[in-house]
């Protein structure tokens, strides 16, 4: 049963870099698709984007200046930096499995999702 | 981006009733359509994908309909634990996006 495990500061300041990385546990890494996500109380989910084992990423052009996807394939890992971060990106923020069955895609496994407060 | 809409926002409902939340796309999305669950406190469980497909193992009171861009998800007979936020999301292209999201109450 593939699990994912998340982490990361919990607590940014203004004009600093969130970041956050996730670990793959239980199932393959390679032939899948590792997103990060987020979402502010009360509103959607909004996707950050998202990386392949290889390191070929995919992102959300809402947020593409400051975000950038990495993957530690021989540690099953993938992780999120957001620079120069506001209030605006305080969210809880999740990593998930996207998996591609033919022409449709969704994501099948989540993580438990680290609140990440930006305040000085 | 696509927008996806869902109504209601919230639904109240009781164990063993029928309810059904509606999912609208911006444009046409195909069956590019998948829903989601999340419980309070939860990360968010993945439901159905192509607007109808539940995945092996997915209970059978779940089931979606759809196609372009009106999509429903309906359940049949409410048990305490479908008491839950319910999203859709469009697969059609990226960015991803997401409903806001149905809350249903007991």
């Amino acid at each position: 049963q593939v699990q994912l495990q998340q982490w990361g500061a919990g607590l940014v300041k203004p004009s600093e870099t969130l970041s956050l990385t996730c670990a793959v546990f239980g199932g393959s890494f390679s032939g899948h698709y590792w997103s990060w996500l987020r979402q502010v109380p009360g509103k959607g989910l909004e996707w950050i984007g998202e990386i392949t084992h290889s390191g070929s990423a995919t992102y959300n052009p809402s947020l593409r200046s400051r975000v950038t996807l990495s993957v530690d394939a021989s540690k099953n890992q993938f992780s999120l930096r957001v620079t120069a971060v506001t209030a605006a990106d305080t969210a809880l923020y999740s990593c998930a499995r996207g998996v591609r069955e033919g022409y449709y895609y969704y994501m099948d496994v989540w993580g438990n999702g680290t609140t990440v407060t930006v305040s000085s | 981006d696509i927008q996806m809409t869902q109504s209601p926002s919230s639904l109240s409902a009781s164990v063993g009733d029928r309810v059904t939340i509606t999912c609208r796309a911006s444009q046409s999305i195909s069956t590019y359509l998948n829903w989601y669950q999340q419980r309070p406190g939860k990360a968010p469980k993945f439901l159905i994908y192509a607007a109808s497909i539940l995945p092996r193992g997915g209970p059978s009171r779940f089931s979606g309909s759809g196609s372009g861009t009106d999509f429903t998800l309906t359940i049949t007979s409410l048990q305490p634990e479908d008491f839950a936020t319910y999203f859709c999301q469009q697969s059609y292209r990226t960015p991803y996006t997401f409903g806001q999201g149905t809350k249903l109450e007991i």
